[in-house]
């Protein structure tokens, strides 16, 4: 099973602020990457799936892109919103949906 | 209609026992996933399943095995519990890995 990073593993935010965060991956064998959101006493649920090099996904405030070659994903919330805190995770390619540990991104109002 | 569903959403139970979650999807998917939220709140894959493939998880203790009656139902034997395995468990489907998977409610299992 291979290995993921994410940075920052936690991060505090003010309403309003805009935020990123990265998955890394080993770049060979590329499939796919998911993207979740898991709300603390909830499931996770899926944001993105990214197959492409390139690829720019959006959905609403927050969006994610992709890099293959390079093997990272970033993430990105505009104008964070309290409801927007939650644990991200991602999944990368080949490793059936083996997640990393998470960013915990806490939104302060 | 709930996509993934687990049974039973919470359960208490003695050290010793040998207990079952039962997991169903309704999706049509191919493959079928375990997964424990450990005591640090990470998310660690358990097994992950189709019909032509078994994943495990090494570091899996082998008194945890995955049944599948079914495509659509891959339930979760535990034999012989301990004080440890108490944790939530989170069932999911998907097709393949190229669409986003759909994750059950999870069972907050509490062993005593």
């Amino acid at each position: 099973i291979l290995n993921v990073e994410q940075s920052p593993q936690s991060l505090h935010v003010q309403e309003g602020d805009s935020t990123n965060f990265t998955c890394s991956f080993p770049s060979s064998n590329f499939y796919a990457l998911h993207w979740y959101r898991w709300e603390t006493a909830k499931s996770p649920e899926a944001l993105f799936v990214m197959t492409l090099n390139g690829d720019e996904k959006k959905k609403g405030r927050i969006s994610a892109t992709l890099n293959t070659k390079e093997g990272y994903s970033y993430l990105y919330i505009k104008g964070s919103q309290p409801e927007d805190s939650a644990t991200y995770l991602c999944a990368p390619p080949g490793n059936k949906l083996v997640f990393g540990a998470g960013t915990i991104l806490r939104v302060k109002s | 209609d709930t996509a993934v569903s687990q049974t039973p959403k919470y359960l208490v139970t003695q050290m010793g026992n040998d207990k079952s979650i039962k997991c169903e999807q309704n999706l049509g998917h191919d493959t079928m996933y375990w997964y424990k939220q450990d005591s640090k709140k990470f998310l660690k894959i358990m097994f992950s399943y189709n019909n032509k493939e078994l994943i495990i998880n090494e570091t899996v203790p082998n008194r945890f095995s995955p049944k599948s009656p079914d495509k659509a139902h891959l339930n979760l034997h535990i034999n012989s519990l301990e004080l440890g395995d108490s944790a939530v468990y989170f069932c999911a489907s998907s097709q393949e890995d190229r669409v986003a998977a759909f994750f059950g409610q999870g069972t907050r299992l509490t062993v005593v």
